[in-house]
């Protein structure tokens, strides 16, 4: 079965600063996707980043970057220039890609991130 | 619609009791899932409805859960004889049928308490 572990519960970063976030996962599979997910008060995901694990190049979002090691099982997510809007749970999330399927989401347990003014 | 809908936003429940959670999913979107996310944790799956039939139900934890999705569109999560451990927030995606570039919209969720 596929797990994803993310090992920080809480981050913090000074508004304009820099912050990684990271992730692990494990699987047997070779065709997937990864994602980042922001989680604020509100309840509702919404969709950061998202990776295709045939690609090799990392994925880029404006602010948001991942770094992506196909071979380690390792995503994490770089917050450049971050604002307080960026406060947020984060939360990396698994999915099997393969023929015509949707195939679930499979989520850790999330990171709380704090912006500092 | 634009985005999709969870009704209600909040219910509060007696233990025993039977509920039924709304999702209306964006038009056109042929996918829906139900997830239940405790309090600390990520969302886990529980339900995934391909058009009228749940193609995949292997995350309901036992047979109080329910989902229907009878004409493709909006689907409602059943839950009966409602235990203190079903406390939690209920989230309902929805995407379209798409190898690629197959994202999921979330809805805002329902949080369901029950005492």
């Amino acid at each position: 079965a596929q797990t994803v572990t993310q090992s920080q519960p809480e981050m913090s970063v000074q508004e304009a600063e820099t912050v990684t976030l990271s992730c692990t996962y494990d699987t047997s599979e070779s065709d997937y996707y990864l994602f980042w997910y922001k989680q604020p008060p509100s309840r509702q995901m919404i969709l950061v980043i998202r990776q295709e694990a045939y690609k090799q190049q990392n994925a880029t979002e404006n602010r948001f970057s991942v770094n992506f090691q196909k071979a380690a099982k390792s995503f994490s997510l770089k917050i450049s220039d971050s604002q307080l809007g960026d406060a947020a749970m984060y939360f990396c999330a698994y999915r099997r890609g393969y023929g015509g399927s949707q195939g679930n989401l499979i989520f850790g347990k999330g990171t709380k991130l704090s912006v500092k003014p | 619609g634009a985005g999709v809908s969870q009704t209600p936003s909040n219910k509060v429940t007696e233990k025993g009791k039977y509920v039924e959670l709304r999702c209306d999913p964006i038009s056109g979107h042929t996918a829906l899932y139900w997830y239940r996310q405790s309090l600390g944790q990520g969302p886990e799956f529980l339900i995934y409805f391909q058009g009228t039939g749940a193609a995949d139900d292997s995350g309901l934890p036992n047979d109080r859960f329910f989902a229907v999705r009878p004409e493709g569109s909006v689907s409602t999560l059943k839950i009966q004889r409602t235990e203190r451990g079903d406390s939690a927030v209920y989230l309902c995606a929805s995407s379209l049928i798409r190898r690629e570039n197959t994202e999921a919209f979330f809805g805002q969720g329902t949080r369901l308490t029950v005492v």
